[in-house]
């Protein structure tokens, strides 16, 4: 069973930042959020994972909210290079990585 | 650095004809290997996992196996495939257990018909 709730797409224009929300109110303590994504026809790739404290990595930003119960991804500037099925899971790190249906973004010119 | 391979690409099959998928990973040692299915339009459904030689841990009774003969090699197999084969298929490996990342390969797109 998915723990997160994700809009099934999006769009933002090339050279915005895109915003990816994620719901999971029922995280528990030491379950991390993990985003990765999938561009078509390729594998997925892991994009940046967070407990508590917000990250940023070279490809994104990832805004966890004080009570856990939702998260945002931030491509700061889009390209067309983003356009993917993003996911956003939660876990400990001893499960498995289960993947849901994603925010297919579509960034356009 | 670290790369996974998989081949082939693509593969077109008859229905009830044998598979076999391989991936390998250069790059590292005592991998954990996954495979994953993922069907038109579906998310990634976890189909094996082996954290050594020889170890497979199925997760869906299915008419698919897998297997380990070398540390860095994975093998998806099939004797007779279904329709229900078809699908994108995903290698990913992992330094440990479910406690790190996963890095996936390219993927290989089985169609049965």
């Amino acid at each position: 069973d998915a723990k997160t709730t994700q809009p099934p797409s999006m769009d933002c224009a090339e050279g915005r930042a895109a915003n990816l929300p994620c719901n999971h109110s029922t995280i528990s303590g030491n379950e991390y959020v993990y985003w990765y994504r999938q561009i078509h026809s390729q594998g997925p790739q892991y994009i940046i994972h967070g407990l508590k404290n917000n990250e940023t990595n070279e490809m994104a930003s990832l805004i966890i909210t004080e009570d856990r119960k939702s998260s945002t991804l931030i491509l700061p500037h889009a390209t067309l290079r983003d356009t993917a099925v993003y996911y956003c899971i939660v876990r400990v790190h001893t499960d498995k990585l289960i993947f849901g249906t994603g925010t297919r973004l579509q960034v356009f010119p | 650095s670290q790369t996974i391979h998989q081949w082939p690409a693509t593969l077109v099959q008859p229905v009830g004809s044998p598979l076999s998928l391989e991936c390998t990973v250069e790059g590292t040692s005592n991998p954990n290997l996954y495979w994953y299915r993922q069907a038109a339009g579906r998310g990634l459904q976890l189909l094996f996992y082996s954290v050594g030689i020889g170890q497979i841990s199925s997760e869906v009774p299915q008419n698919l196996s897998a297997s380990r003969p070398q540390d860095r090699q994975f093998i998806l197999s099939s004797k007779k495939l279904l329709l229900s084969d078809s699908g994108f298929y995903l290698c990913a490996w992992t330094f440990g257990v479910w406690t790190d990342t996963q890095y996936f390969g390219p993927g290989t797109r089985l169609t049965v018909l």
